[in-house]
């Protein structure tokens, strides 16, 4: 079946402006999660959606970041004024009903390469 | 909060070497370990995971990992290695709604 997918693939943007990047989940999972891969940083948590639940926010670094989630499939990731420092590859990932005893995995996509002129 | 540690960012082989890439996690909880593959140009995928039972775990392409939880390690391995086994590793841990992930490790196998 289909997997995570992510929109655009790479965006390019200048300093300042806002930026919005797209996640469809594979069908049927409840939570959906948005990480940041940066050179010199790894992999890092930014914000984490489950059902109709108030998402975990704690990972977004600034007031600046944002997301939404829609009828509790399609999210939306949006930088507003970014910085250069932004520039990363922004990753969704999706999963079932995170259950500690069901050790359900995380399907990610491919990723949105963001790139702050 | 959780985190993980990776060693040995950079390693390089001959094919069919073994290989050995150490994760080293920190997680008051129950633990869920994984190790996921990037391959060059492709996505995260998963390699393994252990949540419970027997602490070693088998995963595709001959990978297997080993949770040691007096070590709170998790460690991954593979007896042969091949060309198309280049690709960055990482360990992650998760809790707290979200996975935890290691640096990384990059790894180059030579024909």
């Amino acid at each position: 079946g289909a997997g995570v997918s992510q929109s655009p693939s790479n965006k390019v943007t200048e300093k300042g402006k806002d930026v919005e990047l797209r996640c469809d989940p594979i069908s049927g999972h409840t939570a959906l999660y948005w990480y940041r891969q940066s050179l010199g940083q790894g992999l890092e948590f930014l914000i984490y959606f489950q059902g109709n639940s108030a998402p975990d926010k704690s990972g977004l670094p600034s007031d600046r970041f944002s997301a939404e989630r829609t009828g509790g499939s399609v999210s939306t990731l949006t930088i507003q004024r970014t910085q250069q420092e932004d520039s990363a590859v922004y990753l969704c990932a999706s999963s079932l009903w995170m259950a500690l005893t069901t050790g359900n995995e995380q399907f990610f996509g491919p990723g949105t390469r963001l790139t702050v002129l | 909060a959780q985190s993980v540690s990776q060693h040995n960012h950079h390693v390089i082989l001959s094919e069919a070497a073994s290989l050995e890439l150490g994760c080293n996690y920190s997680y008051g909880g129950t633990v869920n370990l994984f190790w996921y593959v990037q391959y060059p140009g492709q996505h995260l995928q998963l390699l393994l995971k252990y949540f419970s039972g027997d602490p070693l775990v088998k995963g595709i392409k001959g990978f297997e990992a080993e949770f040691i939880k007096s070590k709170f390690s998790f460690n991954l391995r593979k007896p042969s290695v091949q060309w198309s086994d280049t690709a960055e590793y990482f360990c992650a841990v998760r809790g707290n709604n979200r996975l935890a992930f290691g640096k990384g490790n990059q790894v180059v196998v030579i024909p």
